[in-house]
């Protein structure tokens, strides 16, 4: 089946502007997590949505916000774009999600790298 | 809070050679541990897993044994391949607390012939 569909792969912004990357889980999958990809600081979670709800939440400031759809798609917003925002942002779907009825698997798309100049 | 510490890469083998890359945790309860893998230009996959203390995860020739006396998840491999080049995570995930997966900051392995 086909596996988590993240759109754009690559793309370039200026300070202040703002950026929305979409995500497509894996068909049945209910859950999507987002994470930021660093060299400095690596893997940072953002936030969990499972059935169009958040349900965890990383430590990143407001500018970053998330919504999911009913059909499970999700995207994530940053407004107000920083030079510190440059990353990859990888999408992660998993059947019933990270929580206490998770069981950790998630599976990875190939990510959308936003380069903010 | 939750944290996982892996040890700095890169590292250098070449093949055939014996891999061993560390990971410690520091976690309330008992969380469950995993090792992810990042192959060159795509997202992470799942290579291993273990729910418990003592449990031993193995995927493609690696190992990892779940030490919560000593709080460790070293993964392993007896004899790697150039195929193996990749990023490796060490991650955790504290159902009790966080419920979230908690990533090291990943090892770079570079295998070469």
């Amino acid at each position: 089946k086909a596996g988590v569909t993240q759109t754009p792969r690559y793309l370039i912004k200026t300070r202040g502007q703002q950026v929305t990357l979409s995500c497509s889980p894996i068909s049945g999958h209910r859950s999507v997590s987002w994470y930021q990809q660093t060299p400095g600081q690596g893997l940072q979670f953002l936030f969990e949505y499972f059935s169009e709800t958040q349900r965890n939440k990383g430590n990143f400031p407001g500018r970053f916000s998330g919504r999911q759809f009913s059909n499970s798609r999700s995207e994530m917003n940053v407004s107000t774009l920083e030079l510190g925002d440059s990353a990859l942002y990888l999408c992660a779907s998993s059947l019933v999600g990270q929580g206490a009825l998770g069981t950790g698997e998630l599976f990875f798309g190939e990510g959308s790298r936003l380069t903010v100049l | 809070g939750d944290s996982v510490t892996q040890m700095e890469g890169p590292v250098t083998l070449s093949e055939e050679a014996f891999l061993t890359i560390n990971c410690t945790y520091t976690a309330t309860g008992y969380p469950s541990l995993f090792w992810y893998v990042q192959y060159p230009g795509e997202g992470l996959q799942l290579l291993l897993k273990a729910t418990k203390a003592d449990d031993k995860g193995s995927n493609k020739g690696f190992e990892a044994t779940y030490r919560k006396e000593t709080t460790s998840f070293h993964l392993e491999k007896g004899s790697v391949q150039v195929s193996d080049s990749a990023v490796y995570f060490c991650a955790l995930i504290n159902t009790g607390t966080a419920s979230k997966l908690t990533f090291g900051t990943g090892t770079r392995l570079q295998v070469t012939l």
